[in-house]
């Protein structure tokens, strides 16, 4: 599969911990993607990271890419109750008439507690 | 408010019925999706259109069909064919290459 694989598949810490999820891959990439899932709801996009970056910030996320690991890592810190949602990692091939948008993985449960 | 907009929320099919979801976007993107979420499971590609009038099979196609008459709409029929149709419906748009925008899902179960 070319999928991405997260892991773990849950996660349950304390509030005010860091949270660190990975994303695992088999295939060259152009860009990999995190979102998050609250429950019952869409997907909303977090973080694009292309090929050629090693790391990226958005308030409290970080990410990083290791292409040849082919794998990444998505940290949440100082965590809220808020972030309580599935986080996916998806990625976007580089080739083969790559048209037909992006591959998702399984996701990582994330649940806060207070 | 630019978006992306899935009708109905909830849905109920009877046997040897099709149905048909509901996509719309005003975010003028060429590229559309539809995507399948099983309970715990990630998203699986359906179909999807980088242009009006053409549109392309992803991994789970069979029991599904499209149409894109319109940049804005792009609707999905599950028809009787598909004999597990139950599951989560997530339409999402694009400029190809950038980030997907996801509607709220459409959720269709079987009576």
């Amino acid at each position: 599969s070319q999928q991405g694989e997260e892991d773990p598949q849950a996660l349950s810490i304390q509030e005010g911990e860091n949270a660190t999820m990975n994303c695992s891959y088999k295939t060259s990439i152009n860009n990999l993607q995190w979102y998050r899932q609250n429950s019952g709801r869409g997907l909303v996009h977090l973080i694009l990271i292309r090929s050629n970056e090693r790391e990226k910030h958005s308030g409290r996320l970080r990410v990083t890419l290791d292409t040849s690991k082919k794998s990444s890592s998505l940290l949440i810190t100082a965590s809220r109750a808020a972030d309580t949602a599935s986080y996916f990692c998806a990625i976007f091939l580089s080739s083969g008439g790559g048209a037909d948008g992006l591959t998702f993985g399984k996701g990582t449960h994330l649940i806060i507690q207070p | 408010d630019g978006g992306i907009t899935q009708s109905p929320k909830y849905l109920f099919r009877k046997e040897g019925q099709n149905v048909t979801l509901s996509c719309e976007q005003n975010l003028n993107h060429d590229a559309m999706y539809w995507y399948r979420q099983d309970p715990g499971q990630g998203l699986r590609l359906i179909y999807y259109s980088q242009i009006v009038n053409d549109f392309q099979k992803g991994d789970i196609a069979e029991g599904y069909s499209v149409s894109r008459e319109k940049k804005e709409s792009f609707p999905l029929t599950v028809t009787s064919a598909q004999k597990n149709p139950t599951a989560f419906y997530l339409c999402a748009s694009s400029i190809m290459g950038q980030p997907q925008h996801f509607g709220d899902g459409t959720r269709l179960s079987i009576l």
